[in-house]
């Protein structure tokens, strides 16, 4: 079955470091991929997404690349800030017109000022 | 803004219980779905709906129901509360066509 895998669980960071959270996916057809950004006590929000090889998602400073040859959609941002301490989450939209989104196990991201 | 809203925000269950997890979205949006939140396991998804009256399972269902009399309303019911159903459960939207998912904040449920 289609599925995420986000390799790490937590990254501690400081402010202005580069990041980098790696996901790869597995999935029959082509599905659309997608970045979710939690914040405690709320829910999950769209960060961005993309649906074909090579397009490039981006919002807020964090952008991913979506590579069909080696199946990743890496979430990286330049410059880290304090606020952008959250949980992050990889995920795909099944390739039967997105009646289900797999999502990764998270990575919780903590930027120290 | 799209606007999901769960109630309860947080319920203390007894095991063996009856617990009826509600969510009303306000967008006329198609796609209801439940998820279920658990450190080490990120979302997972429950139930889902996509038309009012009707009902699909998710990946993990066993233990869990789902209605949606109206297209704003979606609930989760756990006829008989076990211990393992504690954790945080997501209610989310989406309308028909569109990939962007809208969740609400949350129901943290502790099943004593």
């Amino acid at each position: 079955g289609d599925s995420v895998t986000q390799t790490e669980g937590q990254v501690a960071l400081s402010e202005e470091d580069f990041l980098t959270i790696h996901c790869n996916y597995s999935a029959s057809g082509y599905p659309a991929l997608f970045w979710y950004v939690q914040y405690p006590g709320e829910g999950p929000q769209f960060l961005f997404r993309a649906s074909r090889d090579k397009e490039k998602g981006s919002s807020r400073g964090f952008e991913a690349t979506y590579n069909k040859e080696t199946t990743s959609f890496h979430l990286q941002k330049a410059s880290v800030q304090e606020s952008d301490s959250a949980v992050y989450y990889c995920a795909l939209g099944d390739h039967t017109g997105y009646q289900n989104f797999y999502f990764g196990k998270g990575t919780s991201l903590t930027v120290i000022p | 803004e799209a606007a999901v809203t769960q109630s309860p925000r947080s319920k203390v269950a007894v095991t063996g219980g009856k617990v009826t997890l509600s969510c009303h979205q306000t967008n006329n949006h198609d796609y209801m779905y439940w998820y279920r939140q658990d450190t080490g396991h990120g979302l997972r998804l429950i139930h889902y709906s996509y038309v009012a009256d009707s009902t699909e399972k998710g990946d993990i269902p066993d233990g869990y129901k789902a209605s949606r009399p109206s297209q704003e309303n979606f609930s989760l019911i756990l006829e008989l509360a076990s211990l393992s159903q504690t954790a945080v459960y997501f209610c989310a939207s989406r309308v028909q066509g569109a990939t962007e998912v809208f969740f609400g904040k949350g129901t943290r449920l502790t099943v004593v």
